[in-house]
């Protein structure tokens, strides 16, 4: 199993461009998040999914969309890119509530 | 006030020293979580607890729901160890809630 895959690793955008975060698990997991991790804050959710069909906003969803048309993928696009949304963005999958997350190796992302 | 705070936000060791990362949380969970992020930048699950204690390897997690309070224990401490150890707390919901990270250094 490859686990969650994020794709790319790294991104330089510039303002106002748009772009998508992609994340795919081959767990068959239910539950998958996105998530931002800024200096001195913890993680911050964005936008999470209980399963195909189904996604909810999370604590910090302004400028982003997500689908989940799959089990497996989970992407995050990020409408008009602004220098605010400079962050490691991280995707976790998780088999249901009550398991434990499996964490992709992140996307580094610079708006400049 | 943050609603998971985690203390000390840095800390440094000697290899083979017993340490400590707490954990403390100001609302009703179902479960807390302890996680570790590598310089790399990767975010592995350590410890998914509700109550009592948990143990893999060198490390011991524990849990006071009363106290509302968890720590991380490392024992025999060594320089793999290094990284930034995460407190999250879930409630009745499918989100989670992060403590901004202990910063671990373990010096040989």
């Amino acid at each position: 199993n490859a686990g969650v895959t994020q794709t790319p690793k790294f991104q330089v955008l510039k303002t106002g461009q748009s772009m998508t975060l992609q994340c795919a698990q081959d767990m068959n997991h239910e539950y998958m998040s996105w998530y931002r991790q800024d200096p001195g804050m913890g993680l911050r959710l964005i936008h999470y999914s209980v399963g195909a069909g189904i996604t909810d906003q999370g604590e910090v969803p302004n400028g982003y969309n997500v689908s989940r048309s799959t089990t497996e993928d989970f992407p995050l696009r990020l409408l008009s890119a602004a220098p605010s949304q400079t962050s490691v963005y991280f995707c976790a999958s998780s088999l249901n509530r009550v398991q434990p997350q499996h964490f992709g190796d992140g996307t580094r992302l610079s708006i400049l | 006030k943050n609603e998971v705070e985690q203390s000390p936000q840095n800390l440094t060791a000697q290899e083979g020293e017993f340490i400590t990362i707490n954990c403390s949380y100001s609302v009703g969970i179902s479960a807390l979580h302890w996680l570790q992020q590598h310089p790399g930048g990767g975010i592995v699950s350590l410890f998914m607890l509700s109550s009592g204690k948990k143990k893999h390897g060198r490390l011991i997690a524990t849990i006071n729901i009363q106290e509302k309070h968890s720590s991380l224990h490392i024992t025999a401490s060594h320089p793999r160890d290094s990284a930034v150890y995460i407190c999250a707390v879930s409630r009745n919901t499918d989100k989670l809630i992060f403590g901004t990270g202990t910063r671990l250094q373990v010096f040989p």
